[in-house]
């Protein structure tokens, strides 16, 4: 198994430009998240889904979008990219579980730089 | 809303001291808590996962410890090396629709020959 990868490993664009993030597993998880992480910090949920077709806002949504058409893939969009979405961005997924006691597994990390 | 602090920010410490970091969280209705290493540049790697219904977790010389009434978790690391400098992170699953971790801060470790 991969695990979770995601593409691009790093990235350069200019205020204004738009970009999308992949997110794979294949582990069958139901649940996959969307993080970033900035310096000096820990990271912080941008949206999240719980199924195919399904998404929703986690504590920093603006600026993003989402899509979850097949339950393996998880797109992170940035339509108009600004400065302040400099960061590394982290997916994750995890088992649908009655307690969820199960940890998230996480990919490598996408670097963004926005000129 | 969940909250989750980790003290200290930045620790450096010689080789083969034992060391604590620490780890408190404001809402005690999680589903567990995990302990990851973070390496510069690179993602996470899960170190322990403690269930809520647990008090403690050892692999090897990392030994954590959960109090979910006061909020509060430790990692201790026995007998540090210099392959233990990294970033630790603590995160708390919380108890929502959405499942997600919180995050801490981190603690800085640098373990010095």
């Amino acid at each position: 198994n991969a695990g979770v990868t995601q593409t691009p490993k790093f990235r350069v664009l200019k205020t204004g430009q738009s970009m999308t993030l992949l997110c794979a597993q294949d582990m069958n998880h139901e649940y996959m998240y969307w993080y970033r992480q900035d310096p000096g910090m820990g990271l912080r949920l941008i949206h999240y889904s719980v199924g195919e077709g399904t998404t929703a806002k986690g504590e920093v949504p603006d600026g993003y979008n989402v899509s979850r058409l097949k339950k393996q893939n998880f797109l992170l969009g940035l339509e108009s990219a600004a400065p302040s979405q400099t960061s590394v961005y982290f997916c994750a997924s995890s088992y649908w579980q009655a307690e969820h006691t199960d940890t998230q597994y996480f990919g490598p990390g996408t670097r963004l730089t926005v000129l | 809303k969940q909250e989750v602090t980790q003290i200290p920010a930045a620790l450096s410490v010689p080789e083969g001291e034992n060391l604590v970091l620490n780890c408190s969280f404001t809402d005690s209705a999680i589903y567990n808590l995990q302990w990851f290493r973070q390496d510069p540049g690179k993602g996470l790697t899960s170190l322990l996962l403690i269930q809520s219904s647990q008090r403690e977790q050892t692999s090897g010389r990392l030994n954590a410890s959960l109090d979910k009434s006061s909020g509060r978790s430790t990692l201790y690391i026995a007998a540090s090396q210099p392959g233990d400098s990294a970033t630790y992170l603590c995160a708390v699953r919380v108890v929502d629709s959405s499942y997600k971790l919180i995050f801490g801060s981190g603690t800085r470790l640098l373990v010095r020959p």
